[in-house]
């Protein structure tokens, strides 16, 4: 099972909007609407940011926001914050070898 | 809120096994979750190891299955990680987490543990 594929990097300024993608198969992201996100600050475990495509946690803000098309999802931080800068990871179920993560994309606040 | 605690030795020998632990405390091994190990060595991505239900249910990541055991003691409230055969590519940060199989994801987790294989 290979890992989904994230760009390595993504930034913009306060205020502004950043898109991550996430592309996998129809065996993992097209196949089931089980996608997940992660975001990880440095030296810190990972916290769950969105599930089931576009479901958020309670507690986390609803400038986080998923979606999904085919075998990418995308993941959308509107109005850009200082503490958002962090590592973030997609995820999927994925059938018979049931899961899977994304490459991790590193997202920077200019 | 579940609370996760990975423990075990920070360096293992090449060629011998990793043994790890998680403690799960506020909350009952013998309930809803499944329970998991996820990995990231140094620098890089997250893997995921296996998950396991309190009945003793596993899934395994299939690069991974041959040399994999987890396993629950409900009566420690613990489940834990046996990876054999360690070489130098599986150091990394160990964590565990709750395993929602609803949703498939990974809701709460440990801390993390720096396990190094080096001689």
């Amino acid at each position: 099972q290979s890992a989904l594929t994230q760009p390595p990097s993504a930034s913009g300024s306060p205020g502004q909007s950043v898109t991550i993608s996430c592309t996998g198969t129809s065996s993992d992201v097209g196949g089931y609407n089980y996608v997940s996100w992660y975001q990880q600050h440095p030296g810190k475990a990972p916290k769950l940011m969105i599930y089931e495509v576009t479901k958020r946690p309670s507690g986390v803000p609803d400038r986080f926001s998923g979606s999904k098309s085919g075998n990418t999802a995308s993941l959308t931080v509107s109005g850009l914050q200082a503490e958002d800068e962090a590592d973030y990871y997609c995820s999927s179920y994925a059938g018979s070898n049931p899961y899977v993560f994304g490459t991790g994309t590193k997202v920077t606040v200019l | 809120q579940v609370q996760l605690q990975e423990s075990g030795p920070g360096l293992v020998k090449p060629s011998e096994t990793l043994s790890l632990t998680c403690t799960v405390s506020t909350y009952s091994i013998s309930t809803d979750y499944y329970w998991g190990w996820i990995r990231q060595p140094p620098g890089k991505g997250l893997e995921w190891i296996g998950s396991i239900y309190h009945s003793g249910t596993t899934y395994y990541n299939v690069s991974l299955k041959s040399r994999v055991t987890i396993s629950v003691d409900t009566s420690k409230n613990q489940f834990s990680l046996q990876l054999r055969s360690v070489t130098a590519v599986d150091t990394a940060v160990y964590y565990c987490a709750t395993y929602n199989s609803n949703w498939y994801t990974f809701d709460y987790w440990g801390q993390g543990t720096l396990v190094t294989v080096s001689s």
